[in-house]
C-alpha cells in the first residue's frame, strides 16, 4: 500500500537557521504530494503542495520539490523564524481521493 | 479557510464507556472526515460523512464501534464506543477547503486528545 516516511523528530534549530525535514514515500503511480502544519493550539492546515514530477510547491518561504526518482518531497526554509515552530506532516494521494500522512516532524525554533 | 472547532479538546474516560466528540464548522460543508492520530503514528481516515447519507468508513473501522452523525451541513459527531486503552489517540475532523472537487486539500479541526484508563 502506500506510505509515508518523514524525518524524525523532534528538530530544534536557531532563528535564521536553514531548515530541512525529509520525507520519501512509496506508491504505485505518481500521487500528488503535500506538507501540512500544525501550529501550537491549531488544526492543521495546508503549507504547500505539488501534483506532478519537478513540480515545486512554495508557501511562506517553505519550498519543497517533487523528485520522482527519489521518492523524495523534502520541506527546505532558508531561514526560519519562532513563528515556524509547529508540526509539519507529508502527505499523499492520489486524484481528490483521501490523504495517507507520514507521523510529523515537531520544530522548535530558539530565538 | 475554515474555522473549525471540536468539543471536548481533551478527556480522560475509564475503558467500557463511550464518548461522543463533537466538530462545529463555520461555513456549510458536504464532505466532513474524522480522523485518529495514535501515540507516534500518523493521521489515519476513519470515515467520511455526508450530511444526509450514511457515513463511509475504511477498512479497520467500523459504525458499531465509531458511530457517526451528521445532521446538518456545520455539524457532526463521532462517538467512540465501549472504549478501551487502545482508543487513547487524538481524533480529528476535517473539511475539504472548498476548491471545487480538492478533497485532498483540507482543513483541519484542532482535535480531541482521548485517554481510556
Amino acid at each position: 500500500g502506500n506510505s509515508v516516511t518523514q524525518m524524525e523528530g523532534p528538530v530544534t534549530l536557531s532563528e535564521e537557521a536553514f531548515l530541512t525535514i525529509n520525507c520519501t514515500y512509496t506508491a504505485t503511480g505518481y500521487p500528488s504530494l503535500f506538507w501540512y502544519v500544525q501550529y501550537p493550539g491549531e488544526g492543521l492546515q495546508l503549507l504547500l503542495k505539488a501534483t506532478k514530477a519537478d513540480d515545486k510547491g512554495s508557501n511562506k518561504g517553505f519550498e519543497a520539490t517533487y523528485r520522482k526518482e527519489t521518492t523524495s518531497f523534502h520541506l527546505e526554509k532558508g531561514s526560519v523564524q519562532v513563528s515556524d515552530s509547529a508540526v509539519y506532516f507529508c502527505a499523499l494521494s492520489f486524484g481528490n481521493e483521501k490523504l495517507t500522512f507520514g507521523t510529523g516532524t515537531r520544530l522548535t525554533i530558539i530565538p | 479557510s475554515a474555522v473549525i472547532s471540536q468539543k471536548p479538546s481533551r478527556d480522560i474516560c475509564q475503558r467500557g464507556t463511550s464518548l461522543t466528540i463533537q466538530c462545529q464548522v463555520d461555513s456549510q460543508v458536504t464532505m466532513m472526515f474524522w480522523y485518529r492520530q495514535q501515540p507516534g503514528q500518523s493521521l489515519t481516515l476513519i470515515a467520511t460523512a455526508n450530511q444526509g447519507s450514511e457515513a463511509t468508513y475504511e477498512s479497520g473501522f467500523v459504525i458499531d464501534k465509531f458511530p457517526i452523525s451528521r445532521p446538518n451541513l456545520t455539524f457532526s459527531t463521532l462517538t467512540v464506543s465501549n472504549m478501551s486503552p487502545e482508543d487513547s489517540s487524538i481524533y480529528l475532523c476535517s473539511v475539504p477547503s472548498g476548491r471545487a472537487r480538492a478533497y485532498n486539500e483540507q482543513f483541519f479541526g484542532p482535535g480531541t486528545r482521548l485517554t481510556v484508563l
